[in-house]
């Protein structure tokens, strides 16, 4: 099986500029969650998505969004970029049912965001 | 509250050493899981090990083993005759139904394993 895409990996964007994320999640796994990696924070979880419905949420400000589409792949976006949003956003994904247990997830390689 | 903690920055050893890892955990529920992940200077996040915390039994893969203690609230990882190619850092992560089965990592270990 292919592993979890991410796209790009690499991004240079400016202050006020918006972004927008991939990931392709492992196939047959329906739910995605989304980390920021810095090193001042460390790892920190943004968001999971199932069946196209965000299901949690971590404690980001509204600008960072993300949703879900059909075919289980996901899109995460930052709005109104700022300095601090330079980190490594990994994607996960996981055959985790809605309601169940947790199962292990499979992190892409993510994606390296630059913000100058 | 729930709380991950590995208390060692950075550690360095030379090839063919043991060295070991340390993770103690926080939660209020009985249920919940436990995992190490591996991240290599790419960035990508490698899964090791998941448990359960009904599962106290050691696990050892290879060069790897793992030391549950739910007494102590530790799951720490021992990598055995290291090798240059263990330098990474290693997350440890707790997931539990009380923060909705989301993971949440400790800060991380980083390991230099010198030639």
């Amino acid at each position: 099986k292919a592993g979890v895409t991410q796209t790009p990996r690499y991004l240079i964007k400016t202050r006020g500029q918006q972004v927008t994320l991939s990931c392709s999640p492992i196939s047959g796994h329906r739910s995605v969650s989304w980390y920021q990696q810095t090193p001042g924070q460390g790892l920190q979880f943004l968001f999971e998505y199932f069946s196209e419905t965000q299901r949690n949420k971590g404690n980001f400000p509204g600008r960072f969004s993300g949703r879900q589409f059909s075919n289980s792949r996901s899109e995460m976006n930052v709005s109104t970029l700022e300095l601090g949003d330079s980190a490594l956003y990994l994607c996960a994904s996981s055959s985790r049912v809605s309601g169940g247990v947790t199962d292990t997830q499979y992190f892409g390689p993510g994606t390296r965001l630059t913000v100058l | 509250a729930q709380k991950v903690t590995q208390a060692q920055t950075e550690i360095s050893v030379v090839e063919k050493e043991d060295v070991t890892l340390d993770c103690v955990y926080e939660t209020r529920d009985t249920t919940y899981y436990l995992f190490w992940y591996k991240q290599p200077p790419s960035g990508e996040l490698v899964f090791l090990i998941r448990r359960n915390s009904f599962d106290e039994q050691n696990e050892i893969s290879g060069r790897y083993s793992w030391n549950f203690q739910k007494s102590t609230s530790s799951f720490n990882f021992t990598i055995t005759a290291s090798q240059v190619v263990d330098s990474a850092v290693y997350f440890c992560a707790l997931s539990d139904p009380g923060n909705n089965n989301d993971m949440r990592f400790g800060a991380g270990t980083r390991l230099t394993v010198k030639p």
